[in-house]
């Protein structure tokens, strides 16, 4: 199946410094790309959406400048948290929708990113 | 009334018991609907997907979709230890927009 690649799996960072998440599709090219954010014991919480070549899309109540999502290829998105705090640890997960095609309604997930903001 | 609900558990069974999960959503335009296994501190992995109301089988999986009653269910046959994990619901429309149940914690207890 198609696999999702993010990177890196475990970040520790400092208070007030910026942190980037990668998100690769490896097989396939996707248009769209989402960004997720998990609390232990919760559901994921969708926080933007993303396509190739546009401004990201974000959802209420999620801070554009401080969540910055750049979608610059086919096969990559960044999520860079900006001046990240403590209260910004968390599960962070993407996911990708495939072209039109065998995969264009399949959305496949990363294996996420645990940021720890000490 | 949330758009998507799903029991979160736990729910612990023996190894080789049927398990049955389950969601509600209330939304009529979803079309799409994936059940997702996600093992602790790891990202979901697609187990199934469907479309249409209806059975569709995968091994010992089998996702159903009742769209006149708004209602999905996964039974896993011959359950295993390794199928211990968070069991998470899945909907959209046509927008690729992903809704979640909050997930099922399930243990199969050997």
């Amino acid at each position: 199946g198609a696999v999702v690649s993010q990177h890196p799996s475990w970040v520790i960072c400092k208070s007030g410094t910026s942190v980037k998440i990668e998100c690769r599709s490896l097989d396939f090219q996707a248009t769209t790309m989402f960004w997720y954010r998990q609390f232990p014991k919760q559901s994921l919480m969708l926080m933007a959406t993303s396509n190739e070549g546009s401004k990201a899309t974000y959802e209420q109540g999620v801070e554009k400048d401080k969540f910055l999502i750049n979608h610059a290829s086919l096969t990559l998105s960044t999520l860079t948290v900006t001046s990240a705090h403590p209260e910004d640890s968390s599960f962070y997960i993407c996911s990708a929708r495939g072209d039109a095609g065998g995969s264009g309604n399949t959305i496949y997930f990363g294996e996420g990113s645990w940021l720890t903001v000490v | 009334q949330k758009e998507v609900e799903q029991d979160p558990g736990p729910l612990s069974v023996p190894e080789g018991a049927i398990v049955s999960l389950n969601c509600t959503y209330s939304n009529s335009a979803f079309q799409y609907f994936m059940w997702y296994r996600q093992y602790s501190r790891k990202g979901p992995e697609l187990l199934m997907y469907t479309y249409s109301s209806g059975n569709k089988e995968d091994g010992r999986f089998t996702a159903q979709v009742d769209k006149s009653s708004k209602y999905i269910s996964l039974f896993i046959r011959d359950s295993q230890p390794s199928d211990s994990a968070t069991y998470l619901c899945a909907m959209k429309g046509s927008n690729y927009k992903l809704t979640f149940g909050k997930g099922t914690l399930l243990t199969v207890n050997p």
